[in-house]
Formats: structure tokens, sequence, C-alpha cells
């Protein structure tokens, strides 16, 4: 079975300033991950994903996110917070072939001018 | 190319009665995933259909089920709605790559439910 733990459920950063939200998986087999955004009333926003290739994953809009196997993480970063990116983050991890997603309980990000 | 589109937007019931949801996935998409976020929540496994079959499905009793059509859209019908049944229903498509993996699910805007 898999799981995805988001360590924070709220992040409060000022714009120009790094992001970092954390998120662990478990995972019975070699997962696939991805992270999500929400912004409100809008539909979910594929950032980026991992699956199995380059273990530093870049996105769109500046995010990028490093699988570390040994840590279980899948943390997503982003050199310089802008005013847009305020939004609901949510790390997904699917086992592979046929396997639905699971998604953690998400993180709301919020950039203070 | 529209994306995966959803009707209705929102929709609003009483305790008891029955609902239908439909989903239209993106061009190419074979395959359509049902979730269920509710406030605060993320986003919640209900079901996957794929060549008109349910292929997968979540913790969900049985009052939730689903259809795929020949032209690979879907429905989600829910029978005698629960106040806890309020939540935004999103549809999700996908498509096999050729390594067998379902590389990514583009979600739709979801549906609003709210039962009183």
């Amino acid at each position: 079975a898999q799981s995805v733990t988001q360590l924070d459920s709220h992040v409060s950063v000022s714009e120009g300033t790094p992001v970092l939200l954390r998120c662990n998986y478990s995972s019975s087999y070699s997962p696939s991950l991805f992270w999500y955004v929400q912004h409100p009333n809008k539909g979910l926003q594929l950032l980026l994903k991992y699956t199995s290739a380059a273990t530093l994953v870049k996105g769109i809009n500046g995010f990028e996110a490093e699988f570390k196997k040994s840590e279980t993480s899948f943390h997503l970063t982003k050199p310089s917070a802008h005013m847009s990116d305020a939004a609901e983050y949510f790390c997904v991890v699917s086992a592979g072939y046929g396997q639905n997603f699971v998604f953690g309980p998400g993180t709301r990000l919020s950039v203070l001018p | 190319d529209a994306g995966v589109t959803q009707s209705p937007t929102h929709l609003i019931k009483t305790r008891g009665q029955q609902v239908t949801l439909r989903c239209s996935p993106k061009s190419g998409h074979d395959t359509v995933s049902w979730y269920q976020q509710a406030l605060g929540q993320g986003p919640q496994f209900i079901f996957q259909y794929y060549e008109e079959e349910e292929r997968q499905r979540g913790n969900f009793p049985d009052r939730f089920s689903g259809h795929q059509f020949p032209n690979y859209s879907s429905e989600l019908n829910v029978n005698a709605l629960l106040l806890g049944d309020s939540a935004l229903y999103l549809c999700a498509s996908s498509m096999l790559t050729l390594a067998g993996d379902y590389n990514e699910q583009f979600f739709g805007p979801g549906t609003r439910l709210t039962v009183l």
C-alpha cells in the first residue's frame, strides 16, 4: 500500500524568499511521485513528476523536487516565491501501472508581500 | 483541446436523493478516475474505469457506482445521499504509455456537491 505525509499543513513565506514544502511517502513498489497545485476554484495542475529517471526533477514555474529513496522523501522547492504561488500543494504517490493516485493531505502556501 | 470537462459545476441535493455526475476525458485518453475531495482535505480515490470496466476501487461503499461509455466519457452515481457526501468530486483522465504505466493524470475542475 502507498501513503503520503505532508509535514506542514501551512507554510508562509515572504515574496522573493525560498519555498520548501516537505513530503514523505511509503510505497511497496518503486513509486511514481508527483506534485500538483490547486488554486482556489481551479482544477489540479501538475507541477512535476518523478518516474524513475533523474532524481532531481524540474517542473513548471521554477519549481523542482528531489527524490531521495534513502529518506523516502520528495520535497518541493523554489528559489524565490512569487505572489501567484499562493495555493494548495499536494504530493501524490502511485505504485505505477494501473495503480491509482494516493494524495497527501495538502500544504497551503501563503506568500506575504 | 478542451481538456477534462465535468458537469454540472455545482449541485445541491437533499439526503436520500440520488445524483449523477458526468466527465469527458482529455482527447486521446482512455482511462477515467474519480476522486472525492472533502473540504480541507486531499482527494480520495473512488474508482477507475478502463475499457468500460471498473478496474480499481477505493474504500467507498456500494452507494457509489460508475459507468464508462464507448467514447470514454464517464458517469459517477451516488445513491441514498448522506450529509457526509458533500464534497468536490474530481474526474481525472489518463492513458497507458508504451511502458504500460499511467504516466500522469489530468484533472477536471470538479463538481461541487452539497447535500442538505
